[in-house]
């Protein structure tokens, strides 16, 4: 699976957006980009994903860069129920594999 | 959608023991996965288990240690065997849904090795 690369930690407050950023240089053509999210003691949580085109949904959007070499995750409003590890992971078939995740941190 | 519940939430063991995980989905799937987080870490994935054939194992994880079973489309389990401090993790099961486009995580089992 192509790496990615994504920032250990980053602080927002409250009502505001957040862009979590995610490199991932040797993505191949029939990588999917997804975003899950682990909130403190629960299993991962599915977020977004994409292929090619941004994507929006009830709780991001995805921006996917036109050559696809970085995707940004965008919460729209953080709230301190978005405080979590976020992770950005490239697959083509049914395996995930995580790398370390952006810890968020939501400030009231 | 899919709900997977996972028994025991957690649990503390001897060392040398084993412990059995189970793991329940409310609708059929055909692959069932095992994921291991270390405490402080991100997941790993240990193996995936297909009903009616053997687990596929990753890298660093063997039968003998992480034995699986997949009687049916709706259940596993994955038993950590011979227990050592550094079993000490949460046990996680996974599946997908049909187009492999979005994967459901259970609560996960917090395991403490003594």
């Amino acid at each position: 699976d192509a790496k990615t690369t994504q920032p250990n930690s980053m602080e927002s407050n409250e009502e505001e957006p957040v862009h979590l950023p995610c490199n991932h240089s040797t993505i191949s053509g029939t990588d999917y980009i997804h975003w899950y999210r682990q909130l403190p003691s629960q299993g991962p949580e599915y977020v977004i994903h994409g292929l090619t085109s941004n994507v929006n949904n009830r709780m991001a959007s995805l921006a996917i860069a036109e050559d696809r070499k970085s995707s940004t995750l965008i919460l729209h409003r953080a709230t301190l129920r978005d405080a979590a590890v976020y992770y950005c992971i490239l697959t083509s078939g049914s395996r995930l594999t995580f790398g370390e995740g952006t810890q968020l941190t939501v400030n009231p | 959608s899919a709900v997977i519940s996972q028994k025991p939430s957690r649990d503390i063991c001897q060392r040398g023991t084993s412990l059995t995980i189970q793991c329940q989905v409310d609708s059929q799937v055909t692959m069932m996965f095992w994921y291991r987080q270390q405490p402080g870490q991100s997941l790993t994935l240990i193996a995936t288990a297909n009903q009616g054939s053997e687990a596929t194992y990753e890298s660093g994880f063997v039968i003998d240690k992480f034995p699986i079973s997949r009687p049916n489309l709706t259940f596993s389990t994955l038993t950590v065997s011979n227990m050592s401090p550094e079993d000490s993790s949460i046990y996680l099961c996974s599946v997908e849904n049909d187009r492999n486009t979005e994967a459901f995580f259970g609560q996960g089992t917090r395991l403490t090795v003594v």
